[in-house]
């Protein structure tokens, strides 16, 4: 039962461009979005979050988009840059609970230049 | 800086071989995690601990155990590893219902 979902493995852009990255969830219960990028052979870094009491958290290049009807989010990234180039998984939790976050499986964003 | 490190960052081992991996965190954090990632199927949740002693089963355990003697380190051990356990294995650390934190993960390859 897979509770968060990114259904695009993969996204090609070009530099200069916004990258639109998506993730659905299926858990009424979450409340407490994250997106964390990863490179190959590093851990995961987070990227920028937001809270169910808010549809838009904004932190320099990235904007992440919560629609708590639709349960669905998005990250954007604008412009993208050769850098943005890695793995993107978004993660949700419920802020009561166990504390542990559930994942999706990932896009890669590759950012052409 | 907050800070999550890990014992290894490659390792090899044979099959049924028992495989310890380490993880310390420098940010007093209650919660720690162990994941395992795999190529289409994400960060899959092995175990966690939400406090010294305490340990909960994630989505996938199996063949898996941990420790948490102190609130710091948080330990997974494979008891007998296999061919199915090669991946990448990452530890985080997360207090209540703030960010989490990775460490950057051991490449552990069963042979």
């Amino acid at each position: 039962d897979q509770q968060v979902k990114q259904n695009s493995p993969s996204l090609s852009v070009q530099e200069g461009r916004i990258s639109i990255l998506n993730c659905d969830y299926t858990n009424s219960m979450f409340d407490y979005f994250l997106w964390y990028k990863k490179y190959p052979a590093e851990g995961p870094t987070f990227l920028i979050s937001i809270s169910s009491i808010k549809d838009k958290n904004e932190d320099g290049r990235f904007t992440v988009f919560l629609n708590k009807s639709a349960k669905h989010l998005s990250l954007h990234i604008v412009p993208s840059q050769p850098g943005d180039s890695a793995v993107y998984f978004c993660a949700a939790s419920a802020l009561m609970g166990a504390q542990k976050l559930v994942f999706g499986q990932g896009t890669r964003l590759t950012i052409n230049p | 800086d907050v800070k999550v490190t890990q014992s290894s960052r490659y390792l090899v081992k044979r099959t049924g071989e028992k495989v310890f991996l380490e993880c310390v965190q420098d940010m007093d954090h209650e919660n720690m995690f162990w994941y395992r990632q795999d190529p289409g199927l994400g960060l899959r949740l092995i175990y966690f601990s939400y406090d010294v002693k305490m340990k909960e089963k994630g989505d996938i355990p199996e063949g898996y155990s941990v420790s948490r003697e102190k609130k710091e380190r948080f330990s997974l051990i494979l008891e007998s590893a296999s061919t199915n356990q090669t991946s990448m294995y990452l530890c985080a650390s997360r207090r209540a219902v703030e960010t989490q934190y990775f460490g950057p993960g051991t490449r552990l390859l069963v042979l």
